[in-house]
């Protein structure tokens, strides 16, 4: 079994400051790992994905996100925030099955 | 540009109707999922297909029929026997299931009228 659990259904930042945002996981064997991005309305776009090469993954617009083997996590992060960034991220862990289980999201506010 | 397109992007249903959700890939990926999503509980496997002629139940398929005739084709039907169909459906691709980076439409929204 697989599961991910995304700590804070809502993360609020100001403009420049870090974001981060949390992520972890269950699974049996060693998991593949993603972070999707979704705009209102819109599908879902990968932004970065762990694959068991570095554990250190570099994404688009700037984000990044470490695996943890030991503390089961894949934080997602941004050192400075900009308006754009405003949407809701989710986590997913891909595991024995091969089949993606999602996290429930968390909406990404940015203030001015 | 490859990608993955649905259509259309918002339909209505009416009592007792079936009603067919499309997504086509140009990607040449092997493997076609469709997920339902509601607000605040993530995203929910329905169908997911790994090859042409072969489709695998997922977490909720009660309510909804698949086929896979064409690799790049993987169209979802919402039957009469699903009786909450208002959500956001999003269709996948990957290149295989064992890889499984998944890329996805823009998504079908449905409402029942």
């Amino acid at each position: 079994a697989q599961s991910v659990t995304q700590l804070g259904s809502h993360v609020s930042v100001s403009e420049g400051a870090l974001v981060l945002l949390r992520c972890n996981y269950s699974s049996s064997v060693p998991p593949y790992l993603f972070w999707y991005v979704q705009y209102p309305n819109q599908g879902l776009q990968l932004l970065l994905k762990y694959t068991s090469a570095a554990t250190l993954v570099k994404g688009i617009n700037g984000f990044e996100a470490e695996f943890k083997k030991s503390e089961t996590s894949f934080h997602l992060t941004k050192p400075s925030a900009h308006m754009s960034d405003a949407a809701e991220y989710f986590c997913a862990v891909s595991g024995s099955a091969r089949q993606l289980t999602f996290g429930s999201g968390t909406q990404l506010t940015v203030l001015p | 540009d490859g990608g993955i397109t649905q259509s259309p992007k918002y339909l209505f249903r009416k009592e007792g109707q079936n009603v067919t959700l499309s997504c086509e890939q140009n990607l040449n990926h092997d493997a076609m999922y469709w997920y339902r999503q509601d607000p605040g509980q993530g995203l929910r496997l329905i169908y997911y297909s790994q090859i042409v002629n072969d489709f695998q139940k997922g977490d909720i398929a009660e309510g909804y029929s698949v086929s896979r005739e064409k690799k790049e084709s993987f169209p979802l039907t919402v039957t009469s026997a699903q009786k909450n169909p208002t959500a956001f459906y999003l269709c996948a691709s990957s290149i295989d299931h064992y890889k499984n980076i998944q890329y996805f439409g823009a998504g079908t929204r449905l409402s029942v009228l």
